[in-house]
């Protein structure tokens, strides 16, 4: 069992290039979302989705776009990359929303981005 | 303003020294608080869920406890195996986001 994948790994981009995050999970979990993590902030989440077809602005959605046409995939996609986003990206996924008993989020294993 | 606050940041243990790590929360209604351990490198793994003031949870020498206002990560007896990250998450009871707070680094000298 596979769990969150993401790809890639690492990744060097320049000011301005943009680039797509990949991840997908196959626990057919409805809820997904990313976070970023930085030094002394903790995990800051971006975007996240309820289901195929929905989702919603994080804390901090500046310079991100997301998708979800489908259950397993949830790319993020950095429009012009700055500086600023050099960051270590996590996507993460729970088999609960709304107003049931939550299930806990499982983690990809990061995506370590330089935007020089 | 912060919904999850995580105290010590950093914890220096000798092996076998037990201790606690806090994890303090602001929400207005708590429909649960996880713990998480992070390895360097590595995402998140998930380690317990707590749902309602009074509820404990243990698994080898990791015990947590909920108020309701904190909870509190119990280390007894660590081994050097356990050092790493340690964060906490709340998700409110009518939203669906995840709060998580900064960590405690936590370092088990043998």
């Amino acid at each position: 069992n596979a769990g969150v994948t993401q790809t890639p790994k690492f990744q060097v981009l320049k000011t301005g290039q943009s680039m797509t995050l990949q991840c997908a999970q196959d626990m057919n979990h409805e809820y997904m979302s990313w976070y970023r993590q930085d030094p002394g902030m903790g995990l800051r989440l971006i975007h996240y989705s309820v289901g195929a077809g929905i989702t919603d602005q994080g804390e901090v959605p500046n310079g991100y776009n997301v998708s979800r046409s489908t259950t397993e995939d949830f790319p993020l996609r950095l429009l012009s990359a700055a500086p600023s986003q050099t960051s270590v990206y996590f996507c993460a996924s729970s088999r609960e929303t709304g107003t049931g008993d939550t299930g806990e989020l499982f983690f990809g294993e990061g995506s370590r981005l330089t935007v020089l | 303003e912060d919904q999850v606050t995580q105290s010590p940041e950093a914890l220096r243990l000798q092996e076998g020294e037990s201790s606690s790590l806090n994890c303090s929360y602001t929400v207005s209604g708590l429909r649960g608080l996880f713990w998480y351990r992070q390895d360097p490198g590595k995402g998140p793994e998930f380690l317990f869920t707590l749902y309602s003031a009074g509820e404990e949870k243990e698994k080898e020498r990791l015990k947590a406890t909920l108020t309701k206002k904190e909870s509190f990560l119990h280390i007894t007896a660590p081994k050097p195996e356990d050092s790493a990250t340690y964060l906490c998450a709340v998700q409110e009871r009518w939203g669906e986001q995840f709060y998580f707070g900064t960590g405690t680094s936590l370092t088990v000298i043998p």
